[in-house]
């Protein structure tokens, strides 16, 4: 089956330590998202990828770090600089600007709580 | 630039009664738009989508929605409301095609209660 996955769904980590969110998808999607959803907010956009390589900043981008080195996969990377990390993370992925259908797809999601 | 807002943060129906969830969108282009539903613990899943065809629209799990560029609104209804309606639900934005830009823009949603 095609899709998003997310690893691990719950993760749990210290204050003062950086923490590495997984994001794969089978869908041959160019374009791969990263959002932080809190209770009230709906989503916030983080960081946001179009192409392998290429990664751009979105509306609150500090304190977080990723990569694009394979078209499949978008690890977000939760820095000890990321003042309040708590949350739930989504990654999303569409065809981007080589498609010409403009939803996005969510993966399950993972629950981060710093202590 | 393009904004979404959802009227209501909380909605609470009866079972098997009409559900009305608004969205009501700003944009300087013509738009496409999304409804998406989120259980407890889950990402998002597409419920249905307007793309500049039909103007009414129909998704999943027997949900519709209507655009009416006049009001610039995208309100999400179901005629009859059933227990696992209950969820939060996301309208987004997005400039359409030949825009430039893909990304969306969410409204900060709307939690339906189904009471029995």
């Amino acid at each position: 089956d095609g899709g998003i996955t997310q690893s691990p769904k719950y993760l749990f980590r210290k204050e003062g330590q950086n923490v590495t969110l997984s994001c794969e998808q089978n869908l041959n999607h160019d374009a791969m998202y990263w959002y932080r959803q809190d209770p009230g907010q709906g989503l916030r956009l983080i960081y946001y990828s179009q192409i392998v390589n290429d990664f751009q900043k979105g509306d609150i981008a500090e304190g977080y770090s990723v990569s694009r080195e394979k078209k499949e996969s978008f690890p977000l990377t939760v820095t000890s600089a990321q003042k309040n990390p708590t949350a739930f993370y989504l990654c999303a992925s569409s065809m981007g600007p080589t498609g010409l259908a403009y939803e996005q797809y969510f993966g399950p999601g993972t629950r981060l709580t710093v202590t | 630039a393009q904004s979404v807002t959802q009227l209501g943060s909380h909605v609470s129906v009866s079972e098997g009664a009409l559900v009305l969830l608004r969205c009501n969108y700003s944009s300087s282009v013509p738009p496409y738009l999304f409804w998406y539903v989120q259980y407890p613990n889950q990402g998002l899943q597409l419920l249905l989508k307007y793309t500049s065809a039909a103007t009414l629209v129909k998704g999943i799990n027997g949900f519709e929605a209507e655009f009416k560029k006049s009001e610039t609104s995208f309100h999400l209804t179901k005629p009859s409301a059933h227990m696992s309606d209950a969820a939060e639900y996301f309208c987004a934005v997005t400039a359409g095609r030949g825009a430039g830009s893909y990304q969306l823009t969410f409204g900060k949603g709307t939690k339906l209660s189904v009471i029995p």
